[in-house]
C-alpha cells in the first residue's frame, strides 16, 4: 500500500520557537493532503486542506498565521508551527489523498510536538 | 461540528467476546470508512463502504453501512488482544471532505 512518511516523530521545543513537521508521500503523487491535530484520547481534528501549488484552506478556528502549511511540490507538504507555546503541544498527523477505484487516505506516523 | 458519533466511546472487554461499535449521523455520506488507531501511530484504513446496506468481512470484523448512508457499524467476533485500539470511522462528502467520527476506544484483556 502507499506509504506516507512523517518527520520528526518526536520533538521538544522552547516556548517561541518554531517547529516543522513534514509529510512525505512516498511511492505516489499526492496533490491533497490533510493536516490534523489529535488530543489524547480523542478523535481527529482536521486543521487544514493542502493543496500542492496552492494556499492551504484552513477549518474554522485555526490561525493560517499560525499554522503555516506549504505544499510546494506533489509528494511534500510541511507544517510550521510557528512561536509555539504550551498550548500547542499536541499530537499532529497527515494524511495523503489517494484517487483510484476507491477514496483512500494514507495517514503519516504522527508527530508528538511538546513546547516547553 | 462533529457530525459523526460513535458509541460507545470507550470498551473493555475480554478476549473472546463480541462486540459492535456505531457510528451515526444525521448527514448523508458518499461513502464510509473505518480506521483503527494504535498510540503513537496514525490510524490505518481497515475498509470503505460505499452502497446503502452493503457489509464487508474483514476476517472476525464486520463492516455495514446503513441503507440510507448515514450510519455505520463494526462488529468484532471473538475479540483478540490485538484488536485493542482506536477505531474511528470517516464519513466522506462530495469528493474529499473527510469528517472523522468521535472515536470508540477499544481494550482487549487476555
Amino acid at each position: 500500500g502507499a506509504v506516507v512518511s512523517q518527520h520528526p516523530s518526536r520533538v521538544i521545543c522552547k516556548s517561541g520557537t518554531s517547529v516543522k513537521i513534514e509529510c512525505r508521500s512516498l511511492d505516489f503523487q499526492a496533490t491533497t493532503m490533510f493536516w490534523y491535530r489529535q488530543f489524547p484520547k480523542q478523535s481527529l481534528m482536521l486543521m487544514a486542506t493542502s493543496n500542492e501549488g496552492s494556499k492551504a484552506t484552513y477549518e474554522q478556528g485555526v490561525e493560517k498565521d499560525k499554522f503555516l502549511i506549504n505544499h510546494a511540490s506533489l509528494t511534500l507538504s510541511t507544517l510550521t508551527v510557528t512561536s509555539a507555546h504550551p498550548e500547542d503541544s499536541s499530537f499532529y498527523i497527515c494524511s495523503a489523498r489517494v484517487q483510484g477505484l476507491e477514496e483512500k487516505l494514507f495517514f503519516g506516523s504522527g508527530t508528538q510536538l511538546s513546547v516547553l | 461540528t462533529q457530525l459523526l458519533e460513535q458509541s460507545p466511546q470507550f470498551l473493555s472487554i475480554q478476549e473472546g467476546e463480541n462486540l459492535t461499535v456505531y457510528c451515526n449521523s444525521s448527514s448523508v455520506f458518499s461513502s464510509l470508512q473505518w480506521y483503527r488507531q494504535e498510540p503513537g501511530e496514525g490510524p490505518v484504513l481497515l475498509v470503505t463502504v460505499v452502497t446503502g446496506g452493503e457489509v464487508k468481512k474483514l476476517k472476525r470484523l464486520t463492516f455495514q453501512f446503513g441503507d440510507a448512508r448515514k450510519d455505520s457499524s463494526l462488529h468484532i467476533t471473538a475479540a483478540q488482544p490485538g484488536d485493542t485500539g482506536l477505531y474511528l470511522c470517516a464519513g466522506v462528502k462530495g469528493t474529499y471532505k473527510y469528517i472523522f467520527g468521535t472515536g470508540t476506544r477499544l481494550k482487549v484483556l487476555a
